[in-house]
């Protein structure tokens, strides 16, 4: 399997600008979680999906940012507009996501690193 | 209540030395204790997970010790390698229902060869 991929791997972008990062989970994995990666805060989840369906969003930073997964294979997050605070390393991963084996492992994406100037 | 402290923030380790990485909880709900490692420009991979119904779990040079009377858990890497040089990452969650990591903030091991 080729595990999660993200795309773009870089984003540098001006203020103001729209920011769409990609996300293609495994296939078969049932569970998609959006983290962000900053020196400060660490490692935030921001959102996660459970059959494509939001199940908590409460880590969203605030009205700027979306998270959409209309598939099973497939999952944006939006910024808009994008501000130099969102400066970070956005993070996919997947996961089995058996509810009732809710350890299942994460994997996670290589990432993408958005720089707002 | 939701967090979880990791200590120390760096650490520099002799090449065939012991790392210890320590974390700390508060919410008493937490069943599910996974180690991540993380290499530059890498995501966090799995390294190694435990449940509060043992106190020690070993797999390799890697050993969770876990302490849930003083809700403590740390990571034991034994003959550190300079390949083991990382950041690793301590999390928790609640087994049942919800899928949320919690993650410690993260500690930068550097093996010296």
């Amino acid at each position: 399997d080729a595990g999660v991929i993200q795309s773009p791997r870089h984003e540098v972008t001006e203020m103001g600008q729209e920011v769409t990062l990609r996300c293609k989970p495994i296939s078969g994995h049932n569970s998609l979680f959006w983290y962000r990666q900053t020196m400060m805060r660490g490692l935030e989840l921001l959102i996660y999906f459970n059959n494509n369906v939001p199940i908590d969003d409460s880590g969203m930073p605030e009205d700027r940012f979306s998270a959409k997964m209309p598939n099973a294979s497939f999952s944006t997050l939006k910024i808009q507009p994008s501000e130099p605070r969102d400066s970070a390393v956005y993070f996919c991963a997947s996961s089995l996501g058996r509810l009732a084996f809710a350890t299942d492992t994460q994997y996670f994406g290589p990432g993408t690193r958005l720089t707002v100037l | 209540q939701q967090q979880v402290k990791q200590s120390p923030q760096s650490l520099i380790v002799q090449k065939g030395g012991i790392s210890i990485i320590n974390c700390a909880y508060e919410n008493t709900a937490f069943d599910y204790f996974p180690w991540y490692q993380q290499f530059p420009g890498k995501g966090p991979a799995l390294l190694i997970a435990i449940r509060p119904d043992v106190s020690e779990k070993k797999e390799g040079r890697f050993t969770i010790s876990f302490n849930k009377s003083a809700k403590q858990f740390s990571l034991h890497i034994m003959d550190s390698q300079p390949g083991d040089s990382a950041t690793y990452f301590c999390a928790a969650s609640i087994s049942r229902g919800a899928q949320k990591l919690v993650f410690g903030q993260g500690t930068r091991l550097t093996i010296n060869p």
